[in-house]
């Protein structure tokens, strides 16, 4: 599976953007870029993917560059709920035996100050 | 929509025995996997399963298997445990098993303690 390469760590203050980046230099032309999040004590979440254009939904929006070597995961208003780890993960469509699995990085823990 | 729902939600288990863990698909979901979560670290895929045949694995050995019913429901059984089994074990559905353009609903995990 290709690798993404994400910052350990961010911080934030409420109410403020986010930008979480992400690197994918080894992305393959069938990956599709998909973020999670992780809180505390639960599994993961969902957040939003892209394969080419940004995308947009009520969580967050997906910026992809456009040689789709990076992207970046932005939350437009931060809260002190969005605290969390960040997985940024390559996903690649499945075959007959493989299946099309996740894997994921170590992440990034978001802090968020109030 | 129900989502995913695991249990128990914790166990303690002795090293050797043998354990089985449960997942509930959320609705509508055909495709079933297994991660393996130690703490500090992202999760580990063990295998997935797709019309009750599993149908991709990690590197997890033998002794990790697992089920799913007809219901799309599934069992992860681990025999023999070791102390490094020790982990959150996190059970994710999905609709389709190949596209790689949907998103997995996961659950909250079951916490296994082997002592």
């Amino acid at each position: 599976d290709a690798k993404t390469t994400q910052p350990n760590s961010m911080e934030s203050n409420e109410e403020e953007p986010v930008h979480l980046p992400c690197n994918h230099s080894t992305i393959s032309g069938t990956d599709y870029i998909h973020w999670y999040r992780q809180l505390p004590s639960q599994g993961p979440e969902y957040v939003i993917h892209g394969l080419t254009s940004n995308v947009n939904n009520r969580m967050a929006s997906l910026a992809i560059a456009e040689d789709r070597k990076s992207s970046t995961l932005i939350l437009h208003r931060a809260t002190l709920r969005d605290a969390a780890v960040y997985y940024c993960i390559l996903r690649t469509r499945g075959g007959e035996t493989s299946g099309s699995r996740l894997t994921f990085g170590e992440g990034t823990q978001l802090t968020v100050n109030p | 929509e129900t989502g995913v729902t695991q249990s128990p939600t914790h166990l303690i288990k002795t090293r050797g025995q043998q354990v089985t863990l449960r997942c509930s698909s959320q609705s509508g979901h055909n495709t079933v996997s297994w991660y393996q979560q130690a703490l500090g670290q992202g999760p580990q895929f063990i295998f997935q399963y797709y019309r009750e045949e599993e149908n991709g694995r990690g590197n997890f050995p033998p002794r990790f298997s697992g089920l799913q019913f007809p219901n799309y429901s599934s069992e992860l059984n681990v025999n023999a445990l070791e102390l490094d089994d020790s982990a959150l074990y996190l059970c994710a559905s999905s609709l389709n098993r190949e596209r790689a353009n949907y998103g997995y609903t996961f659950g909250s995990g079951t916490r296994l303690t082997v002592v």
